[in-house]
């Protein structure tokens, strides 16, 4: 069984631009959330989507969106990128429904380099 | 709302050492809680979970026992080993949402 596979693992942008990350959630899976790691920060909730609607919010600026496909595929968008947004970007996936405490597994990450 | 304190690290052993990071945390209604480890350049890997108080996740020698009555889900490890050096993450979360709150992280350094 595939696990959660993002794309790109590694990318540099410049300040100003828009990025978009792309993560394909284990087979099964409805739930996607999405984690931004920095060495100040930690590890911080940006979102959560279940069944193609936003479940929960991080406390992050309008200029991170995503969003949740049929397929349960998920994008995230980083619109005028700043230094600051330099971060591991880290998508999870769980069943999202059920019994609490569901397993909630993480990919490689995406390495966004603002520069 | 929730949080979770990890113990600072970086924590330094030699091998074979007994290894315990300490978590504590707090939460509305009754978390479920998780150790996540990550390993240099790598994403988060599950290393072990409870759900309700008194249960004990293990996994690959490493246990950890969800108390309710002292907030705790410390790690415990009888006998690390060098491939044991990475960073470990306490988290909790509530209900069946996947939101998960992390402590600090606590890098642990195993030497020979």
């Amino acid at each position: 069984k595939a696990g959660v596979t993002q794309t790109p693992r590694y990318l540099i942008k410049t300040r100003g631009q828009q990025v978009t990350l792309s993560c394909s959630p284990i087979s099964g899976h409805r739930s996607v959330s999405w984690y931004q790691q920095t060495p100040g920060q930690g590890l911080q909730f940006l979102f959560e989507y279940f069944s193609e609607t936003q479940r929960n919010k991080g406390n992050f600026p309008g200029r991170f969106s995503g969003r949740q496909f049929s397929n349960s595929r998920s994008e995230m968008n980083v619109s005028t990128l700043e230094l600051g947004d330099s971060a591991l970007y880290l998508c999870a996936s769980s069943l999202g429904v059920g019994t609490v405490g569901n397993t909630i597994y993480f990919g490689e990450g995406s390495w966004l380099t603002v520069v | 709302g929730n949080s979770v304190t990890q113990m600072e690290g970086p924590v330094t052993l030699s091998e074979e050492a007994f290894l315990t990071i300490n978590c504590t945390y707090t939460a509305t209604g009754y978390p479920s809680l998780f150790w996540y480890v990550q390993y240099p350049g790598e994403g988060l890997q599950l290393l072990l979970k409870a759900t309700k108080a008194d249960d004990k996740g293990s996994n690959k020698g490493f246990e950890a026992t969800y108390r309710k009555e002292t907030t705790s889900f410390h790690l415990e490890k009888g006998s690390v080993q060098v491939s044991d050096s990475a960073v470990y993450f306490c988290a909790l979360n509530t209900g069946t949402a996947s939101k998960l709150t992390f402590g600090t992280g606590t890098r642990l350094q195993v030497t020979l």
